[in-house]
């Protein structure tokens, strides 16, 4: 069965970017999985952030960003915040209907 | 406003069903899939289930495939898990979203807790 990876934990400083990644445990990821990026505090819902690779959620501002880079999908923030302090996850479709997170990526901003 | 508002959750025991509602609004509701999204306690976001906008294309999770039942009724603006043989590894917050493929809404989540 294919895992979605995902690093447990990244941290980075207050203005600084950071890139987190969502891969395959065996094989590529491309646009064609349609590679989406959730954002989630402590008790809230997640939050739509990027879907479909690289579109922008309504709301989100333009300091978020996905793409692929190499065999991964990639979720980049550029200039963070504080409030960017959150769980990061990514939903990855293996086709025939099934959909798959990944474990999720705590970040710290500090 | 967009709302997915979930209800349904609660405690129950092993073995037993519960029945999950999610009421869609601010939306037209009838053209999306619809996915629901479980999280239990300290850990991540696991797919659970999908359905089409016209209710024929259903896929489920292995870990629920045979237990769980997703329906929709667009005339209500809402979707629905019925969710039976619950055992504890089901204990979560379960999500409703639209299309992940999409800008997807989601709702706050109700939780299940499958304990004796």
């Amino acid at each position: 069965q294919t895992v979605v990876t995902q690093e447990p934990s990244f941290s980075v400083s207050p203005g600084g970017t950071v890139t987190l990644t969502c891969g395959l445990s065996s094989g590529s990821v491309s646009t064609t999985y349609y590679p989406s990026w959730y954002q989630q505090t402590p008790g809230q819902a997640p939050r739509t952030l990027i879907y479909s690779t690289n579109s922008r959620s309504s709301g989100v501002p333009d300091r978020f960003s996905g793409s692929i880079l190499g065999n991964k999908a990639a979720l980049t923030i550029t200039g963070a915040q504080a409030d960017d302090e959150s769980d990061y996850f990514c939903v990855l479709y293996m086709g025939s209907g099934i959909w798959v997170f990944g474990g999720g990526t705590k970040l710290t901003v500090l | 406003e967009v709302q997915l508002v979930e209800s349904g959750g609660g405690l129950v025991q092993p073995g037993g069903s519960l029945r999950l509602s999610c009421a869609a609004s601010g939306f037209t509701f009838s053209r999306y899939w619809m996915h629901w999204v479980r999280q239990a306690p300290g850990k991540g976001l696991v797919w659970v289930s999908r359905m089409n906008s016209d209710g024929r294309t259903i896929s489920y999770a292995d870990s629920v495939k045979g237990r769980f039942t997703i329906s929709r009724d667009n005339a209500k603006n809402t979707l629905y898990l019925q969710m039976n043989s619950l055992r504890a590894e089901d204990t979560a917050v379960y999500y409703c979203a639209s299309d992940l493929s999409e800008d997807s809404y989601w709702g706050q989540g109700t939780l299940v807790t499958v304990s004796s």
